[in-house]
């Protein structure tokens, strides 16, 4: 079946660092999104990960391992502004003509804390 | 401005009484899709579309519909609403289809 894992809740403080895992099982696999959602507002894109690696940008960097089915996001100096839903999803396609079906893990709720 | 825009923004109706909400994109993209998001559940698909009368199901299609006729919007039909299908709606666009979909500002349904 199709699943993606990400921890519910996680809280952090203001300055440091924290990573979001993620975990994903699905039957193909075309690259992983990030997702940020403040409370209720709409997700804005934050990273994608097609290749295996770290890819990075600004305050924000995304590891992608496809032999593990395993994702995270680093934040690092985190700021207050970064309180939000962190939301995983997996492009998971299902035939050559690109198909572009988004499966979402359920998010991930940061809280930061001067 | 570049923009997904949805309307209403907020309604409260009841069981049974037709509704559309409304989905317009001003990027010439593709793909659209409608998701619902519910607590502890994520984003799921509802219907997708790939162009101008081109629509299918996605993961949750029961109990609503969908129509392309024109490649800016993409509006979701509730036929006959049920307290079931409350929730927040939220349409998405992307070109090429591979791309991070843009997304409207939502829509919170409460069918009563």
């Amino acid at each position: 079946g199709q699943n993606i894992d990400q921890p519910t809740e996680m809280t952090a403080t203001e300055g440091a660092i924290v990573q979001i895992n993620c975990t994903y099982q699905t039957s193909g696999f075309n690259g992983l999104f990030w997702y940020q959602q403040h409370a209720g507002e709409a997700p804005t894109f934050l990273s994608y990960n097609v290749l295996d690696g770290l890819e990075e940008k600004g305050r924000f960097s995304s590891f992608l391992s496809r032999s593990k089915g395993y994702s995270y996001l680093l934040l690092k100096e985190l700021q207050m502004k970064d309180s939000a839903s962190y939301l995983c999803a997996v492009r998971d396609l299902k035939f050559s003509g690109g198909y572009n079906k988004l499966i979402f893990g359920a998010g991930t709720r940061l809280a930061v804390h001067p | 401005e570049a923009q997904v825009t949805q309307n209403p923004r907020y309604l409260i109706t009841v069981t049974g009484k037709k509704l559309t909400v409304t989905c317009s994109q001003n990027m010439n993209h593709e793909y659209m899709s409608w998701y619902r998001q519910d607590p502890g559940l994520g984003l799921r698909q509802i219907y997708y579309s790939m162009n101008v009368e081109v629509t299918d199901k996605g993961d949750v299609p029961e109990g609503y519909k969908v129509s392309r006729k024109e490649k800016r919007n993409f509006p979701l039909i509730l036929e006959s609403p049920s307290p079931n299908q409350t929730s927040l709606y939220f349409c998405a666009s992307s070109s090429p289809v591979d791309q991070p979909q843009h997304f409207g500002d939502g829509t919170r349904l409460s069918i009563l």
